[in-house]
Order: C-alpha cells, then sequence, then structure tokens
C-alpha cells in the first residue's frame, strides 16, 4: 500500500465549476501538506501548503487537512481552461516529501 | 525570478553510456534532491543531498549516482545507463528543515535510452 494515495483521473470539468481533488494517506507523523500544480513538459509548481488541519484559501484555491481522517483536499472554484493540469498532493514529516501520483484535470471551455 | 535549472530538456543516450544530469539552484538552497517520474509511478525519489559533499539514497537508487561539490549545483550519474531508465527527471531544491516551504523544481529532463 502506498504512503499516499491519490486517484490518477482524469477528472473533466466545464469551465465554470469546482474542481474537486483529495489525496488519503497512511503515515500519522505527516505535518506538513502541500499541492503542486503540474503543467504538461514542466516541473510541478507549489500551489498551496498548510501545516495543521482546518482550511486555508488563496484565491480561487481552498485547501482542506482533516489528520484525523487521514484526508487531504484542494478545491478550485470558478475553474478556467487554464487551470488544465495535473495536481500532486505531497506531505512531509520534514524536509523529504512524499508525493501523491497526480490528479489529470481538464477544464473544457 | 528564483530559478532550478536542469542543463537538457531532451537527451537520447545509447545502452551502456555512461549520463550526467546537471542542475544548478540560484536561491542558496542547502537541500537538493532528484526525482524520477513515471506514469503510473508517480514521482519517485531516487538521492538527496542536505549539504555539499553529503548524499543520502532515496527509494530508487540503484543504477544511479550522485554528486555535489558547490551548494548551489547538485549532478545525478546514470553509470551505465539501461532501457530501464527511460524516463523524466526533475530536480528540486529547498532550504531549512521545514518542509512547509517546500520544493522549487526545474523544468525537467526527458531521458530516452536506446
Amino acid at each position: 500500500q502506498k504512503e499516499v494515495e491519490q486517484d490518477p483521473g482524469p477528472l473533466s470539468v466545464p469551465e465554470g465549476a469546482i474542481v474537486s481533488l483529495n489525496c488519503t494517506y497512511s503515515n500519522s507523523a505527516f505535518q506538513y501538506f502541500m499541492w503542486y500544480r503540474q503543467y504538461s513538459r514542466k516541473g510541478p509548481e507549489l500551489l498551496m501548503y498548510t501545516y495543521s488541519s482546518g482550511n486555508k484559501e488563496d484565491g480561487r484555491f481552498t485547501a482542506q487537512v482533516d489528520k484525523s481522517s487521514k484526508y487531504i483536499s484542494l478545491f478550485i472554484r470558478d475553474s478556467q481552461p487554464s487551470d488544465s493540469a495535473t495536481y500532486l498532493c505531497a506531505m512531509s514529516t520534514g524536509n523529504k516529501l512524499t508525493f501523491g501520483g497526480g490528479t489529470r484535470v481538464l477544464v473544457k471551455p | 525570478d528564483v530559478k532550478v535549472t536542469q542543463s537538457s530538456r531532451y537527451l537520447v543516450k545509447r545502452t551502456g553510456e555512461k549520463v550526467f544530469l546537471e542542475c544548478v539552484q540560484d536561491m542558496d538552497h542547502e537541500n537538493m534532491f532528484w526525482y524520477r517520474q513515471d506514469p503510473g509511478l508517480g514521482l519517485r525519489l531516487i538521492y538527496f543531498s542536505y549539504d555539499v559533499k553529503m548524499k543520502e539514497k532515496g527509494d530508487i537508487p540503484e543504477g544511479y549516482s550522485v554528486s555535489r561539490e558547490k551548494k548551489e549545483r547538485f549532478s545525478l550519474i546514470l553509470e551505465s545507463a539501461s532501457t530501464n531508465q527511460t524516463s523524466m527527471y526533475l530536480c528540486a531544491s529547498s532550504w531549512g528543515d521545514r518542509g512547509d516551504y517546500g520544493y522549487t523544481f526545474g523544468s525537467g529532463t526527458r531521458l530516452t535510452v536506446v
């Protein structure tokens, strides 16, 4: 069993819809939680990070962490075609990250 | 704009060749990492380094070695390239001992071994 599980998708939504992404994990020692966005043929870029359980909002993006359920989520409101990418969750106990496999998202105009 | 620069975007090498992948960061980061990314397998850590001349094995170090002679440069070496090392290779860096600062990734090197 992988430490971090993420549905590979693809997840296809119409423009303007809410995109909902999630990851589950098994290591209760994970303290830091991140979401990366990766466009085709590019390296991942850090989108959001959280430390504790709860919600964090940044523009159209909201990250949620539920440590009791070992579950994290990313929501993208008012999705745009430019949001089409692969989204990777990542988590760590310190400075070494463990990544989920990534979810491919397609936002159709 | 801070950057992690990987020397090549695309490489084609022959089986048995010794291959060098170079990575340079301009952020004065202590930590540097090499990953490979394959469809269905995600990102897998090959080697990482917390300081100059220091290196630690990741999850899949077999067939690879690394070198970090200067803080800003971290090289990945494929001692004798094989076809199963065809992959996207990603270099990343971070600073400090707190994971919440996240990693900065390079754009990747797509290596094909024929």
